[in-house]
């Protein structure tokens, strides 16, 4: 079936840049999606991409988009503390009626 | 700013009770999610419904039943909590007529805890 998956953990300074990656196995997928979940709290859509772009840039969020690889990433200039967060990569599996398929999270933590 | 909401935020129950997780929105989307997310990070989806007198099963098992008489509303019981049943619980909810571009909107989150 379909899988998504992503590294766990990632530790960056304050005001460097943060690459989070994802990889998925489906070559129908249509959408794909970052969602960000602070502590306590419920998931928030941060930024989606077609899957016939390859890049989508966002004020300090850069999505690029491989389909050939079928490679995802978020880049997250200038991080900041604020930007800790668990952050979730997913996709819209082709056809009209699957559900999101999501990774298991990346905890990004950002150290003053 | 999303109209998703769950109540209540914390519960903490005893074994062997019956429980109900409330959740609303006032978005007007036909689907809705309930999501059973581990201490470690992981989302599982349990139940959804793509509208009024629709339930469906999710990908994991769960004791859980969802039932959605009304758009707005998807509450989620537990007939008897056990310890086993202690995780985050998150409701979440998406425009169908958006065709595949599915944005999901969530809830805050139910924490339960079952002694």
């Amino acid at each position: 079936g379909e899988d998504v998956e992503q590294s766990l953990f990632l530790s960056v300074r304050e005001g460097d840049s943060s690459v989070i990656n994802c990889t998925y196995t489906d070559s129908s997928s249509t959408y794909l999606y970052w969602y960000k979940q602070e502590p306590g709290a419920g998931l928030q859509l941060l930024t989606y991409i077609f899957s016939n772009m390859d890049m989508k840039q966002d004020q300090r969020l850069t999505v690029l988009l491989n389909t050939k690889d079928k490679h995802l990433s978020l880049r997250i200039a200038d991080t900041q503390t604020g930007d800790s967060a668990i952050y979730f990569c997913a996709e819209r599996p082709g056809g009209s009626q699957g559900n999101l398929i999501f990774g298991k999270g990346t905890k990004l933590s950002v150290k003053p | 700013e999303a109209d998703i909401y769950q109540t209540p935020r914390y519960l903490v129950i005893g074994t062997g009770k019956k429980i109900t997780l409330e959740c609303s929105q006032t978005m007007g989307h036909d689907k809705m999610y309930w999501y059973q997310q581990d201490p470690g990070m992981e989302l599982h989806l349990i139940h959804y419904s793509y509208g009024v007198n629709s339930t469906e099963k999710g990908d994991l098992s769960s004791e859980s039943t969802v039932s959605r008489i009304r758009t707005e509303h998807f509450p989620l019981t537990l007939e008897s909590a056990r310890p086993s049943h202690t995780s985050q619980y998150l409701c979440a909810s998406s425009d169908l007529k958006a065709g595949s571009n599915e944005k999901l909107f969530f809830g805050s989150g139910t924490q339960l805890s079952v002694l």
